[in-house]
């Protein structure tokens, strides 16, 4: 069973604002990923780390940013969200290995 | 590019068995896997399989890897409305990315 948490589970903000979406892992994996994925979608990775002190974009250009500070830490922020930002964003993680990605309920944003 | 691709939706009776089925590009992939999404919820991971397997069977669920063909596919035997999701196949490429397909709709009636 796969312990990694998203907060908040839905969030509903105006135009403007900056959010930050929590994601938290405590198997000590490596490998973190935050995906975007419009309901019943395909998912379009947006950023990746590989470890501390590391992110990378991913394949789907994003204007949020991460860190990570710390291994079971990995939040994502919108400094100013806008309308096209909403959609559902799912956090996931892997072991060193990452041959195996565990996912998080998700966040669903609405922008308004 | 790499690439995953699975057929949009499924309707099957319930009772009956599921199958369904995913291609993928990347003739070196490592591992390909089958995940499992409910509304408005995360991904479950399902079950795997490496590829230098051929089948992989877990309870109801059977799944298929021709390699030569880069053909993956997931049975689900007597299905029921509780396996009523979208079923995500991904593969873990040579280059060490996980690619997503788009999903498979699966909807079982009653």
């Amino acid at each position: 069973e796969a312990d990694i948490y998203q907060t908040p589970r839905y969030l509903v903000i105006g135009t403007g604002k900056k959010i930050t979406l929590e994601c938290s892992q405590t198997m000590g994996h490596d490998k973190m990923y935050w995906y975007q994925q419009d309901p019943g979608m395909e998912l379009h990775l947006i950023h990746y780390s590989y470890g501390v002190n590391s992110t990378e974009k991913g394949d789907l250009s994003s204007e949020s940013t991460v860190s990570r500070i710390r291994t079971e830490h990995f939040p994502l922020t919108l400094e100013s969200a806008r309308p096209s930002h909403t959609s559902q964003y799912l956090c996931a993680s892997g072991d060193s290995l990452g041959e195996t990605q565990y996912f998080g309920p998700g966040t669903r944003l609405l922008v308004l | 590019g790499e690439d995953v691709e699975q057929s949009l939706f499924l309707s099957v009776r319930e009772g009956d068995s599921s199958v369904i089925n995913c291609t993928y590009t990347d003739s070196s992939s490592t591992y390909l896997y089958w995940y499992k999404q409910e509304p408005g919820a995360g991904l479950q991971l399902l079950t795997y399989i490496f590829s230098n397997m051929d089948m992989k069977q877990d309870q109801r669920l059977t799944v298929l890897l021709n390699k030569k063909d880069k053909h993956l596919s997931l049975r689900i035997a007597d299905t029921q409305t509780g396996d009523s999701a979208i079923y995500f196949c991904a593969e873990r490429t040579g280059g060490f990315k996980t690619i997503f397909g788009a999903g498979t709709r699966l909807f079982v009636k009653a």
